[in-house]
């Protein structure tokens, strides 16, 4: 089955204690993305990836970082994490063309950082 | 950078009427608009996108229009039912910018 998967689906972590999570999709896709989601602002892009070792900065990059060495995964690292970036976070991945082309979403991570 | 702007926040229909979503978009060189239905505990799936070049795209119960002059694209939903009840995101890809920005997403609730 074609599909992105995240994981965790749930983290709850404290202040300043690193974290990854991870995305992997199984659709051969070139182009892969990280959004946030909060009440209120729609999904906001933190960072892309066009291609296997080519990632830019979104709207939001702030306080996160990721790595595409492989086209199937692209993590998000959250290097010291803080409590405004408790959120839902959305994974998802997109064929050639894109984004001018359906992007396929994981289910999300809920992030809560105390 | 684009800003798309969705209303209203809130939409309750009872089942079988019709429900109208509105976005409204900035950047003038935007050239492609899709509409992502999110349904609790899942990420958003994409149900209709109309690009630049068309004014009315329709799939079944749902259809989509844009107006290029005004800057603005409309999310149609008919015969509505219960299943319809999600959130719902427009957005725009803007082609100088090569992003793809959504806008705040509208809660959908089809009463029975």
């Amino acid at each position: 089955e074609a599909q992105v998967t995240q994981n965790p689906r749930y983290l709850i972590t404290v202040t300043g204690k690193k974290l990854t999570v991870t995305c992997s999709q199984n659709m051969n896709h070139e182009y892969m993305s990280w959004y946030r989601q909060d009440p209120g602002l729609g999904l906001r892009q933190i960072y892309y990836s066009m291609n296997v070792e080519v990632t830019d900065k979104g709207d939001v990059p702030e306080g996160y970082k990721v790595s595409r060495k492989e086209k199937r995964n692209f993590p998000l690292i959250l290097e010291s994490p803080s409590p405004n970036q408790t959120s839902l976070y959305f994974c998802a991945s997109s064929s050639p063309g894109a984004p001018l082309g359906p992007l396929h979403f994981g289910n999300g991570t809920r992030l809560t950082v105390t | 950078g684009e800003n798309v702007e969705q209303h209203p926040s809130t939409l309750s229909v009872q089942e079988g009427d019709s429900a109208v979503i509105k976005c409204t978009y900035s950047d003038s060189a935007s050239n492609y608009f899709p509409w992502y239905k999110q349904e609790l505990g899942k990420g958003p799936q994409l149900i209709i996108d109309i690009r630049s070049n068309v004014g009315e795209k329709k799939d079944q119960r749902i259809a989509v229009t844009l107006n290029k002059t005004a800057k603005h694209f409309s999310l149609h939903i008919t015969e509505t039912q219960p299943e319809d009840s999600a959130v719902y995101f427009c957005a725009a890809f803007s082609g100088s910018a090569r992003q793809l920005t959504f806008g705040s997403g509208t809660q959908l609730t089809v009463l029975p």
